[in-house]
């Protein structure tokens, strides 16, 4: 089974931070990678699919950037409604699984 | 408008058995694999199971893997996880999930389940 990791766990930056958010694969998942917001509460909302594509209507501050084993999230400039928690997800082979997540406060 | 609305979610006691649903519209449900991913309180997502459009094909992860068994009835456009032998690790909010990673990605609101004696 495909094992995710995230880093950091926990991210603290302030309005108008660049923030980038690790996710590394335990193997090669080429960019068969998704990203997902949550916030407190609510469903998750996907990001970035594809490993670099947006989503419908996610603002371009937003994206994605990796392959094989190691990808990154970057936000590029930190807005209120971005505080939230990020999850990255494979989906190069079943099961599926995802990161352990990093919250943005 | 696409819609999930999962129910079936409640408080039983660990060994029981529940079977959750979720009632789909606004898309071609045949035309669509759906997935059931949950979230234990507090913790992190974790990816439960997924079925094909036509019901044939389907996955599980490790730790539901002969408790847990998925299907749908795509005559009604309704998806099930059937759970049975319930542990208190089962606890979770189950989401009822559309196209994941897909760009027709699509949630619902999710249902609880509180496995405890």
């Amino acid at each position: 089974d495909i094992q995710m990791t995230q880093s950091p766990s926990t991210l603290s930056a302030s309005v108008g931070d660049r923030v980038t958010i690790a996710c590394r694969a335990s193997e090669s998942i080429a960019t068969w990678l998704a990203w997902y917001q949550q916030k407190s509460g609510v469903a998750p909302k996907l990001l970035i699919y594809k490993g670099s594509t947006l989503q419908s209507g996610v603002p371009p501050r937003f994206s994605g950037s990796g392959s094989g084993t190691e990808f990154t999230l970057t936000i590029t400039s930190l807005q209120p409604d971005d505080f939230a928690t990020y999850y990255c997800q494979q989906y190069n082979s079943y099961p599926l699984s995802f990161g352990g997540g990093t919250k943005v406060e | 408008d696409v819609e999930l609305l999962e129910s079936g979610g409640g408080l039983v006691q660990p060994g029981a058995s529940l079977r959750l649903s979720c009632a789909a519209s606004g898309f071609k449900f045949s035309d669509s694999a759906m997935t059931w991913v949950r979230q234990a309180p507090g913790r992190g997502l974790e990816w439960v199971s997924v079925i094909g459009g036509s019901g044939v094909n389907t996955f599980y992860a490790e730790s539901v893997k002969g408790r847990f068994t998925i299907s749908r009835d795509n005559s009604n456009s309704t998806l099930f996880l059937q759970m049975n032998t319930l542990r208190a690790e089962d606890t979770a909010i189950y989401y009822c999930v559309k196209g994941l990673n897909t760009a027709g990605d699509y949630w619902g609101q999710g249902t609880l389940v509180t496995v405890s004696s």
